[in-house]
């Protein structure tokens, strides 16, 4: 499975936007970007996914490098409910349907009143 | 709208005991996951089923089983608990052809 890599852990002030990088340096053409997130003591929540363009909704974008070999999960306001753990997973989409999220080490938002 | 159910919410365990778990998903949904996370651990991929076959299987234990019932719901089975079976268990379901998974709240077993 193709790798990522994201910082153990970042801040950001209340109101203002964050930019969560993510390395997907072997991501293979069939690979969609997906990011999940997970507030404590919560079940993980899906955030968004995008293939090869820039992707947006209501709770953020997914900026994608036009090599695809790196991708931002931008937050436009972070609210102090957005301090959780962020996941950004490669999954094949030419495995077919029901295929398992595979969580790595995220990054860790604290987000700061 | 309608959310993953899973109960217990809370289930304290001693070793050698046995354990189920009971998902219930989103209604229509098709494809039912399990997850476990330990303490302090990412969670990690069990099993899953699509249309009540297995369809994956990821590090589960011999000591688990689970099944999808044709009401959709799920159950994972956990015999001879160890101390290390101490974790969050979540459910997720979706539609096979979806890109986004719901997860429940999790099940906390707590083996002592």
């Amino acid at each position: 499975d193709a790798k990522t890599t994201q910082p153990n852990s970042m801040e950001s002030n209340e109101e203002e936007p964050v930019h969560l990088p993510c390395n997907h340096s072997t991501i293979s053409g069939t690979d969609y970007i997906h990011w999940y997130r997970q507030l404590p003591s919560q079940g993980p929540e899906y955030v968004i996914h995008g293939l090869t363009s820039n992707v947006n909704n209501r709770m953020a974008s997914l900026a994608i490098a036009e090599d695809r070999k790196s991708s931002t999960l931008i937050l436009h306001r972070a609210t102090l409910r957005d301090a959780a753990v962020y996941y950004c997973i490669l999954r094949d989409g030419n495995s077919g349907g029901y295929q398992k999220v595979t969580f790595g080490i995220g990054t860790k938002l604290q987000v700061i009143p | 709208a309608a959310g993953v159910i899973q109960s217990p919410r809370h289930l304290i365990k001693e070793k050698r005991e046995t354990a189920t778990l009971k998902c219930y998903p989103i209604p229509r949904h098709d494809t039912v996951y399990w997850y476990q996370q330990g303490p302090g651990q990412d969670p990690q991929f069990l099993i899953s089923f699509y249309e009540k076959m297995q369809s994956d299987k990821g590090s589960i234990p011999d000591r688990f089983s689970a099944q999808q019932f044709s009401d959709y719901h799920s159950e994972l089975n956990m015999s001879s608990l160890e101390l290390g079976d101490s974790a969050l268990y979540f459910c997720a379901s979706s539609f096979v052809s979806s890109h986004e998974q719901y997860f429940g709240p999790g099940t906390r077993l707590t083996v002592t």
